[in-house]
């Protein structure tokens, strides 16, 4: 997963806090993804960006959800009030111009308790 | 990809079986299938893939079948090694849309 880097890898944070993740995705790619991993729903796309503009943010839970991505090379997603069931993992994927598969970062466990 | 309730579907193997694990998918306009990989710990990594004017890819060890008639997709494996021990997910895309759509994943055990 070295072509797109996700900090941090695990995040505890108490309910009510902000919370930062981040994406610094390869080169080379368009399209970049936020997908949200847990065992109930299984991995849910949160938004996605092509030439770093929010195509698609349908899948953002609710306000308190908020994505970015000043230029190519990265993007976060912020939480702001984190709740308990914010809990999940996290990931960044990137896609090229053309009907490929995604690369996928680690991922960043995020506990809220 | 299909949601197949809440509870992780598993298949347990034995060292040098073949694996074939089994996806549906919904929508029938979708023209490209994808197979990923995740270990324990990572993000999910590209097994696969196949296009919908195809009904069989094959890889390394791998072969994707695609029967569209019936909108079902599996991942045979050969030869399964514990290393192969990992969740695997479908997903699938159409042409008018850029994002994929993903299975809720199989877990697969490998037994030495």
């Amino acid at each position: 997963d070295a072509g797109v880097i996700q900090s941090p890898r695990h995040e505890v944070t108490e309910m009510g806090q902000e919370v930062t993740l981040r994406c610094k995705p390869i080169s080379g790619h368009n399209s970049l993804f936020w997908y949200r991993q847990t065992m109930m729903r299984g991995l849910e796309l949160l938004i996605y960006f092509n030439n770093n503009v929010p195509i698609d943010d349908s899948g953002m839970p609710e306000d308190r959800f908020s994505a970015k991505m000043p230029n190519a090379s990265f993007s976060t997603l912020k939480i702001q009030p984190s709740e308990p069931r914010d809990s999940a993992v996290y990931f960044c994927a990137v896609s090229p111009d053309s009907p490929l598969g995604y690369t996928f970062g680690s991922g960043t466990r995020l506990t809220v308790v | 990809g299909e949601s197949v309730g809440l509870h992780l579907p598993t298949l347990s193997v034995q060292e040098g079986d073949n694996s074939i694990i089994n996806c549906a998918y919904s929508n029938s306009a979708s023209d490209y299938f994808i197979w990923y990989k995740q270990e324990s710990g990572k993000g999910p990594q590209f097994i696969i893939d196949i296009r919908s004017n195809m009904d069989k890819r094959q890889g390394q060890r791998v072969t994707v079948l695609l029967n569209k008639t019936v909108k079902h997709l599996s991942l045979q494996i050969a030869a399964t090694q514990p290393g192969d021990s990992a969740v695997y997910f479908c997903a699938d895309k159409y042409s008018g849309y850029s994002t994929l759509t993903f299975g809720k994943g199989t877990m697969l055990l490998v037994s030495p």
